[in-house]
């Protein structure tokens, strides 16, 4: 099946600074979508990219689809402590009906 | 319009007994996935229903069981639970299975304790 790496596993950023981590998939997507999630809540869906080289953007949140299809970034500017959580990209391949293959997250830790 | 509503929020059950766990989908989904997720292994999928069929199946035992209604509300049933089983069960809802396109939505997950 379809494998999705996910980097950097945890970030330790002081406020203020910026933060990018990225997904890389063995096989092409044609959705790349990106989660939130908070202790013991479930993921919030941030934003959602459907075409190649598309480049979407939500307040401090940007993500762009590489224009392979196989990867993803997700950049968060000004890093403030609420966003302090868990990140997900999670992918949907191209085909009849698959099902969505979720990154293994990125911890966040945003230092005062 | 209301999200994705799962019920319990927590549960405690010992060994060998079974367990259900309710999702009801944002109104007008079809779709309903399923995942476990426990500190080391993330976010894992169960199953997927779409207008009561299951589409996808992920890789669990047959312990681990679904359902789909007509109202698109969902049940999935754990059979003699294991300590393994203890995890954060979360349900997504989505408009359509299988469509690239289409987001998925969490609901905030039952967090089940196996003792």
């Amino acid at each position: 099946g379809q494998q999705l790496n996910q980097s950097p596993q945890s970030m330790f950023i002081q406020e203020g600074e910026d933060v990018s981590m990225n997904c890389t998939s063995s096989s092409i997507f044609n959705t790349w979508l990106w989660y939130k999630q908070d202790p013991g809540e479930g993921p919030v869906l941030l934003i959602a990219l459907y075409k190649a080289g598309e480049l979407t953007s939500n307040g401090r949140l940007t993500a762009q689809f590489g224009i392979t299809r196989k990867d993803s970034f997700l950049n968060i500017s000004a890093s403030i402590p609420s966003d302090v959580g868990i990140y997900f990209c999670a992918g949907k391949p191209s085909g009849s009906a698959r099902q969505l293959t979720f990154g293994s997250g990125t911890q966040l830790t945003v230092l005062p | 319009k209301a999200g994705v509503t799962q019920t319990p929020r927590y549960l405690i059950k010992t060994r060998g007994q079974q367990v259900t766990l309710s999702c009801s989908p944002i109104s007008g989904h079809r779709s309903v996935s399923w995942y476990q997720q426990t500190p080391g292994q993330g976010l894992q999928f169960l199953f997927e229903y779409f207008s009561e069929t299951q589409r996808n199946k992920g890789n669990f035992p047959g312990r681990f069981s679904g359902r789909q209604f007509s109202n698109s509300r969902s049940e999935m049933n754990v059979s003699t639970l294991e300590l393994g089983d203890s995890a954060l069960y979360l349900c997504a809802s989505s408009l359509t299975a299988g469509t690239g396109g289409t987001e998925a939505f969490f609901g905030q997950g039952t967090r089940l304790t196996v003792v």
